[in-house]
């Protein structure tokens, strides 16, 4: 069964503190992605990564970075957390080549107090 | 600008009844529509994905439409049950490359007893 996994469901952070966000897949896909999604917004692209250590900023990249050390592993870093950075954070991946499924893990919801 | 519109916001529905999900979107050029469902807290699953040539796509109890010249889809679901209770998402994608994903707000759905 193909897999994207978050290493955190549920993660409460204090203003300023620094967050780590990792997702892991298992499907040797070049693509892989965070979002963040909001009450009526929407999902939003924070960025995206198109192979090892690969990047794009997508719509919302401000006050967060990204590493790709390794083809299956991306991780979102919040160097200073803000409490506007509370939200549910979705990473996904998918096969190079833009008809290529997206697959979800099943999210990270940061509390940022 | 690329828009993706999803209508109605939120519908109930009793369970055992059919209901229709709306996605107008502006997006060009047009590659690929997906629908994705979205239990509470989770991460989005793909239902379907339909290229400009497939005008119907079926999944179980899920049937997707588009019409690619009026630039509209529709989700069909059919003698609902109760777990498919979720928000329902839309999500275009432009030719261009796959970071350009436009989703849709999407729809949220209760079947109730």
């Amino acid at each position: 069964d193909v897999k994207v996994t978050q290493s955190s469901r549920y993660l409460v952070k204090r203003t300023g503190e620094k967050v780590f966000l990792e997702c892991v897949q298992d499907m040797d896909h070049e693509n892989m992605f965070w979002y963040r999604q909001d009450p009526g917004l929407g999902l939003r692209l924070i960025y995206f990564s198109y192979d090892v250590k690969m990047k794009e900023k997508g719509d919302i990249p401000e006050g967060y970075s990204v590493s790709r050390e390794k083809k299956e592993r991306f991780s979102l870093i919040l160097e200073s957390a803000s409490t506007n950075q509370t939200s549910m954070y979705l990473c996904a991946s998918s096969h190079r080549g833009d008809t290529g499924e997206l697959f979800f893990g099943e999210g990270s919801r940061l509390t940022v107090l | 600008k690329n828009q993706v519109e999803q209508s109605p916001q939120s519908l109930i529905i009793l369970e055992g009844k059919n209901c229709t999900l709306q996605c107008n979107y502006t997006v060009s050029p047009f590659s690929n529509l997906r629908w994705y469902k979205q239990d509470t807290g989770r991460g989005p699953v793909s239902l379907t994905i339909m290229t400009f040539s497939e005008n119907t796509k079926s999944n179980g109890r899920y049937t997707a439409t588009l019409d690619a010249d009026t630039k509209q889809s529709s989700l069909h679901i059919t003698a609902s049950q109760l777990s498919d209770s979720a928000s329902y998402i839309c999500v275009v994608s432009e030719q261009t490359g796959a970071n350009n994903l436009f989703f849709g707000t999407g729809t949220r759905l209760t079947v109730i007893p």
